[in-house]
Protein backbone atom coordinates (compact mmCIF):
# COMPACT_ATOMS: atom_id res chain seq x y z
CA UNK A 1 0.00 0.00 0.00
CA UNK A 2 1.75 3.09 -1.48
CA UNK A 3 0.65 5.73 1.37
CA UNK A 4 2.86 8.80 -0.33
CA UNK A 5 1.88 8.44 -4.42
CA UNK A 6 3.77 10.92 -7.20
CA UNK A 7 1.14 9.98 -9.45
CA UNK A 8 3.30 11.63 -12.46
CA UNK A 9 6.27 9.68 -13.24
CA UNK A 10 8.11 12.31 -15.46
CA UNK A 11 7.16 16.57 -16.55
CA UNK A 12 8.51 18.66 -19.35
CA UNK A 13 8.82 22.39 -18.60
CA UNK A 14 10.28 25.22 -20.89
CA UNK A 15 13.03 27.01 -19.07
CA UNK A 16 11.80 30.04 -17.37
CA UNK A 17 8.23 28.72 -17.03
CA UNK A 18 6.76 27.09 -13.84
CA UNK A 19 7.14 23.51 -12.54
CA UNK A 20 4.11 22.06 -10.63
CA UNK A 21 5.18 18.56 -9.09
CA UNK A 22 2.10 16.39 -7.30
CA UNK A 23 2.48 14.79 -4.09
CA UNK A 24 -0.49 12.65 -3.07
CA UNK A 25 -1.18 11.09 0.79
CA UNK A 26 -3.43 8.84 3.02
CA UNK A 27 -1.85 8.79 6.00
CA UNK A 28 -4.09 11.76 7.65
CA UNK A 29 -1.69 11.13 10.97
CA UNK A 30 1.69 12.59 8.44
CA UNK A 31 2.55 16.19 9.97
CA UNK A 32 5.46 17.11 7.97
CA UNK A 33 6.62 16.34 4.42
CA UNK A 34 9.78 17.05 2.69
CA UNK A 35 11.14 17.22 -1.30
CA UNK A 36 13.95 16.31 -2.10
CA UNK A 37 15.56 16.24 -5.45
CA UNK A 38 18.18 13.92 -6.76
CA UNK A 39 20.64 13.95 -9.92
CA UNK A 40 21.85 10.50 -10.97
CA UNK A 41 24.19 8.89 -9.42
CA UNK A 42 23.82 10.96 -6.46
CA UNK A 43 22.15 10.77 -3.13
CA UNK A 44 19.22 12.65 -2.17
CA UNK A 45 19.51 16.48 -1.87
CA UNK A 46 16.73 18.03 0.60
CA UNK A 47 15.29 20.85 -1.03
CA UNK A 48 12.96 22.52 1.42
CA UNK A 49 9.90 21.03 4.04
CA UNK A 50 6.66 21.95 5.46
CA UNK A 51 4.81 20.98 8.90
CA UNK A 52 1.21 20.63 8.77
CA UNK A 53 0.63 23.35 10.28
CA UNK A 54 1.39 25.59 7.44
CA UNK A 55 -0.49 25.21 4.16
CA UNK A 56 2.74 26.95 2.50
CA UNK A 57 6.90 27.65 2.91
CA UNK A 58 8.91 29.33 0.07
CA UNK A 59 12.64 29.40 -0.19
CA UNK A 60 13.29 31.51 -3.19
CA UNK A 61 12.77 29.58 -6.06
CA UNK A 62 10.93 26.77 -4.28
CA UNK A 63 7.67 27.05 -2.68
CA UNK A 64 5.75 24.04 -1.12
CA UNK A 65 1.72 24.14 -0.61
CA UNK A 66 -0.06 22.01 1.69
CA UNK A 67 -3.44 21.06 1.30
CA UNK A 68 -4.34 18.99 4.57
CA UNK A 69 -8.34 18.73 3.93
CA UNK A 70 -6.81 17.03 0.30
CA UNK A 71 -4.08 15.22 1.87
CA UNK A 72 -2.00 17.11 -0.98
CA UNK A 73 0.85 18.54 -1.36
CA UNK A 74 2.91 20.21 -4.29
CA UNK A 75 6.42 21.96 -4.87
CA UNK A 76 6.36 25.06 -7.33
CA UNK A 77 9.67 25.90 -9.05
CA UNK A 78 9.70 29.10 -10.74
CA UNK A 79 11.38 30.09 -12.93
CA UNK A 80 12.55 26.82 -13.79
CA UNK A 81 16.26 26.34 -15.10
CA UNK A 82 17.99 23.37 -16.63
CA UNK A 83 19.98 22.23 -13.42
CA UNK A 84 16.67 21.61 -12.00
CA UNK A 85 16.23 18.66 -14.19
CA UNK A 86 16.36 15.86 -11.44
CA UNK A 87 14.22 13.45 -9.82
CA UNK A 88 12.22 15.11 -7.35
CA UNK A 89 10.67 12.74 -4.17
CA UNK A 90 8.47 13.68 -1.76
CA UNK A 91 8.36 12.05 1.55
CA UNK A 92 6.18 12.43 4.39
CA UNK A 93 6.36 11.51 8.34
CA UNK A 94 4.06 11.22 11.09
CA UNK A 95 4.04 12.98 14.36
CA UNK A 96 6.61 11.53 17.35
CA UNK A 97 8.36 9.24 14.29
CA UNK A 98 11.35 9.17 12.60
CA UNK A 99 10.26 6.92 9.62
CA UNK A 100 9.71 8.64 6.41
CA UNK A 101 8.08 7.47 3.75
CA UNK A 102 8.54 8.50 0.25
CA UNK A 103 6.99 8.72 -3.13
CA UNK A 104 8.15 7.20 -6.35
CA UNK A 105 9.67 10.62 -7.57
CA UNK A 106 8.97 12.33 -10.78
CA UNK A 107 11.52 13.24 -13.31
CA UNK A 108 11.65 17.04 -14.36
CA UNK A 109 13.22 18.03 -17.28
CA UNK A 110 13.77 21.85 -18.06
CA UNK A 111 14.37 22.36 -21.60
CA UNK A 112 16.80 25.26 -22.57
CA UNK B 1 31.07 19.91 8.03
CA UNK B 2 31.36 16.52 6.38
CA UNK B 3 28.40 14.84 5.38
CA UNK B 4 26.94 11.30 5.29
CA UNK B 5 29.27 8.96 3.48
CA UNK B 6 28.99 5.72 2.67
CA UNK B 7 31.38 2.73 1.52
CA UNK B 8 31.75 1.26 -1.05
CA UNK B 9 30.12 3.24 -4.02
CA UNK B 10 29.33 0.12 -5.76
CA UNK B 11 29.36 -3.67 -5.56
CA UNK B 12 29.13 -5.97 -7.58
CA UNK B 13 28.73 -9.87 -6.28
CA UNK B 14 27.43 -13.02 -7.03
CA UNK B 15 24.62 -14.24 -5.84
CA UNK B 16 25.24 -15.79 -2.63
CA UNK B 17 28.12 -14.23 -1.48
CA UNK B 18 28.43 -11.82 1.77
CA UNK B 19 28.44 -8.14 1.03
CA UNK B 20 29.23 -5.62 4.12
CA UNK B 21 27.73 -1.54 3.46
CA UNK B 22 29.85 1.25 5.57
CA UNK B 23 27.72 4.61 6.74
CA UNK B 24 29.28 7.66 8.64
CA UNK B 25 26.64 9.86 9.58
CA UNK B 26 26.97 13.34 10.30
CA UNK B 27 29.11 14.17 13.83
CA UNK B 28 26.70 14.73 15.95
CA UNK B 29 23.41 12.80 14.85
CA UNK B 30 21.67 10.49 16.57
CA UNK B 31 19.46 9.11 14.38
CA UNK B 32 20.90 6.81 11.29
CA UNK B 33 18.85 5.31 8.86
CA UNK B 34 19.11 2.72 6.08
CA UNK B 35 16.97 3.04 2.87
CA UNK B 36 16.85 1.14 -0.13
CA UNK B 37 15.79 2.22 -3.96
CA UNK B 38 15.23 -0.53 -6.71
CA UNK B 39 15.20 0.41 -9.90
CA UNK B 40 12.64 3.61 -10.58
CA UNK B 41 10.62 2.20 -7.70
CA UNK B 42 10.51 4.64 -4.08
CA UNK B 43 12.82 4.96 -1.58
CA UNK B 44 12.12 2.58 1.17
CA UNK B 45 12.63 2.57 4.57
CA UNK B 46 14.45 -0.44 6.02
CA UNK B 47 15.98 0.70 9.84
CA UNK B 48 16.48 3.42 12.06
CA UNK B 49 18.99 3.85 14.71
CA UNK B 50 19.11 6.32 17.85
CA UNK B 51 22.49 6.01 18.73
CA UNK B 52 23.98 2.41 18.86
CA UNK B 53 20.03 1.04 19.23
CA UNK B 54 17.53 -0.21 16.49
CA UNK B 55 14.25 1.73 17.14
CA UNK B 56 12.43 0.20 14.10
CA UNK B 57 13.63 -2.34 11.75
CA UNK B 58 10.11 -3.16 10.29
CA UNK B 59 11.11 -2.22 6.51
CA UNK B 60 14.01 -5.14 6.88
CA UNK B 61 12.85 -7.16 4.08
CA UNK B 62 14.62 -10.76 6.02
CA UNK B 63 16.88 -12.22 7.98
CA UNK B 64 19.74 -11.93 5.24
CA UNK B 65 19.94 -8.40 6.05
CA UNK B 66 21.71 -7.11 9.67
CA UNK B 67 22.49 -3.82 10.64
CA UNK B 68 24.51 -3.16 13.10
CA UNK B 69 25.85 0.49 14.93
CA UNK B 70 28.47 -0.30 17.33
CA UNK B 71 29.06 2.66 19.81
CA UNK B 72 26.56 4.87 18.08
CA UNK B 73 28.90 6.06 15.49
CA UNK B 74 28.91 4.66 11.93
CA UNK B 75 26.90 1.64 10.86
CA UNK B 76 27.17 -1.36 8.71
CA UNK B 77 24.24 -3.16 6.60
CA UNK B 78 25.75 -6.93 6.15
CA UNK B 79 23.98 -8.61 3.23
CA UNK B 80 24.53 -12.33 3.45
CA UNK B 81 24.15 -14.07 1.31
CA UNK B 82 22.87 -11.87 -1.00
CA UNK B 83 20.53 -12.48 -4.01
CA UNK B 84 19.36 -11.30 -7.18
CA UNK B 85 16.65 -9.18 -5.85
CA UNK B 86 18.90 -7.25 -3.17
CA UNK B 87 20.60 -5.48 -5.76
CA UNK B 88 19.13 -1.56 -6.03
CA UNK B 89 21.23 1.74 -4.23
CA UNK B 90 20.96 1.75 -0.61
CA UNK B 91 21.09 4.87 0.91
CA UNK B 92 22.35 5.72 4.12
CA UNK B 93 20.76 9.08 5.92
CA UNK B 94 21.26 10.65 9.24
CA UNK B 95 19.32 13.19 11.47
CA UNK B 96 19.87 15.02 15.04
CA UNK B 97 18.22 14.55 18.15
CA UNK B 98 14.22 14.83 17.60
CA UNK B 99 11.74 13.85 15.54
CA UNK B 100 10.56 16.13 12.44
CA UNK B 101 14.05 16.82 11.26
CA UNK B 102 15.26 16.99 7.90
CA UNK B 103 17.04 13.66 7.17
CA UNK B 104 20.30 13.91 4.88
CA UNK B 105 21.58 11.47 2.56
CA UNK B 106 24.60 9.77 2.08
CA UNK B 107 25.88 8.89 -1.94
CA UNK B 108 24.60 5.79 -1.62
CA UNK B 109 26.21 2.60 -2.27
CA UNK B 110 25.02 0.71 -5.23
CA UNK B 111 24.74 -3.14 -5.02
CA UNK B 112 24.57 -5.29 -7.71
CA UNK B 113 24.04 -8.88 -7.74
CA UNK B 114 24.61 -11.38 -10.34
Amino acid sequence: DQQVKQNSPSLSVQEGRISILNCDYTNSMFDYFLWYKKYPAEGPTFLISISSIKDKNEDGRFTVFLNKSAKHLSLHIVPSQPGDSAVYFCAASAKGTYKYIFGTGTRLKVLA
Amino acid sequence: EAGVTQFPSHSVIEKGQTVTLRCDPISGHDNLYWYRRVMGKEIKFLLHFVKESKQDESGMPNNRFLAERTGGTYSTLKVQPAELEDSGVYFCASSPGHSGNTIYFGEGSWLTVV
